[in-house]
């Protein structure tokens, strides 16, 4: 069973504009929900994440929703820029254990 | 860079063979989690390690094993490989307390022919 489903599996979107990621849970219990960009070849990076006792997190461009009630959380990348262009994967953690969504290919068209 | 290194980049097996993928974790990191990512998915928890005892597990089979060094090394041991183990390997270690933030290692490819 997939713990963490993540939407859309791909997503284009002009230079300037704004890019949102979806993310839904299953487990109540989990308390740790980070984001991660991963450019081919690499490891999957830190972006933000948030814990379920805040309803939104910003960091620059990227600002994480959470609505603990739905048990949704997104990303949303403000002023999107080709660099941003990425594979994007939602986390959903319970102490030593992370669920992955299946990710998000972005691309920035200048 | 997160000053998490991999080894070897590429391997490439054949079925029913057993392979050994290394991992230099960031200084002071005690904690040493391994992932399979398969091609187009998220990364999958293998299992965890913690001062050199496995500490969690995910849903993977006992020939899946691990060992953790005290020099903040460890390995990941795949015996009798399955053409379905081939897969993107990463690593990620991090402080044994904190808010769970964990960094990356650029992974292992392994194909299993």
């Amino acid at each position: 069973q997939q713990q963490v489903k993540q939407s859309p599996q791909s997503l284009i979107v002009q230079k300037g504009g704004i890019s949102i990621i979806n993310c839904a849970y299953e487990n109540t219990a989990f308390d740790y929900f980070p984001w991660y960009q991963q450019f081919p070849g690499k490891g999957p990076a830190l972006l933000i994440a948030i814990r379920p006792d805040v309803s939104e997190k910003k960091e620059g461009r990227f600002t994480i929703s959470f609505n603990k009630s739905a048990k949704q959380f997104s990303l949303h990348i403000m002023d999107s820029q080709p660099g941003d262009s990425a594979t994007y994967f939602c986390a959903a953690a319970l102490g030593n254990q992370f669920y992955f969504g299946t990710g998000t290919s972005l691309t920035v068209i200048p | 860079e997160t000053g998490v290194t991999q080894s070897p980049t590429h391997l490439i097996k054949t079925r029913g063979q057993q392979v050994t993928l290394r991992c230099s974790s960031q200084s002071g990191h005690n904690t040493v989690s391994w992932y399979q990512q398969a091609l187009g998915q998220g990364p999958q928890f293998i299992f965890q390690y913690y001062r050199e005892e496995e500490n969690g597990r995910g849903n993977f089979p006992p020939r899946f094993s691990g060992l953790q060094f005290p020099n903040y090394s460890s390995e990941l041991n795949v015996n009798a490989l399955e053409l379905d183990d081939s897969a993107l390997y990463l690593c990620a270690s991090r402080y044994d307390t904190g808010p769970y933030e964990q960094f990356f290692g650029p992974g292992t490819r392994l194909t299993v022919l």
